[in-house]
């Protein structure tokens, strides 16, 4: 069963500081996406990854993929307040139908 | 850019009673979802649809809940006899190729 971990679960940062949120998944996974969710709002997709050592980055935040260990990590680099939203990975795969799997998302807050 | 849209975006309804929430996928998207998320928690997978029938369901997805494409557009997802544990924020999605779309979501409130 394919299951989805993220950590922290809930992170309180200063502005300009960075720090990552790590998501670990349980058996082999076609692809692994990061959503961002404002509260009350839908699923905003931020990055796909499809394959071992892939790496994409937009603005503060980069994704990376590391299939062999089963986890990604999602970087923000010198937050910003504007970056406050709740985070989720997501992976599917071919075997479970591409189904979503979903983490229990990170709540980050980012003080001025 | 195309658009996933959903309606209502909010419905309260009585316990017991019958809700359709509606959702209008990308014109050639093949896949179509719905999924769920209660108030604070993670985001569930209900059922997946494609060429017209159900591809897969989650084990939430049970007798109470259906899904249909009537007429080649919509893709709606019928509760007959809400719960007040059905009262999430439902999101319809499509895909295609790596890309999902989700919908703006409705807010369904079971009283």
């Amino acid at each position: 069963e394919l299951k989805v971990e993220q950590n922290p679960l809930f992170l309180s940062m200063q502005e300009g500081k960075n720090y990552t949120i790590y998501c670990n998944y349980s058996t082999t996974s076609d692809r692994l996406y990061w959503y961002r969710q404002d509260p009350g709002k839908s699923l905003e997709s931020l990055f796909v990854l499809l394959s071992n050592g892939a790496v994409k980055q937009e603005g503060r935040l980069m994704a990376s993929l590391d299939t062999k260990a089963r986890l990604s990590t999602l970087h923000i680099t010198a937050a910003v307040h504007d970056l406050s939203a709740t985070y989720f990975c997501a992976v599917d795969s071919m075997d479970s139908n591409y189904q979503l799997i979903w983490g229990a998302g990170t709540k980050l807050i980012i003080k001025p | 850019e195309p658009e996933v849209t959903q309606t209502p975006s909010h419905q309260v309804t009585q316990m017991g009673q019958e809700v359709i929430l509606r959702c209008v996928p990308i014109s050639n998207h093949l896949y179509f979802y719905w999924y769920r998320q209660i108030l604070g928690q993670k985001v569930e997978f209900l059922v997946s649809f494609y060429n017209n029938e159900i591809s897969e369901k989650s084990e939430i997805f049970d007798d109470q809940f259906s899904v249909e494409r009537p007429d080649g557009s919509n893709f709606t997802l019928k509760i007959r006899s809400t719960k007040l544990e059905d009262s999430a924020m439902y999101f319809c999605a499509s895909l295609q190729g790596h890309g999902y779309t989700f919908g703006s979501g409705t807010r369904l409130t079971v009283v």
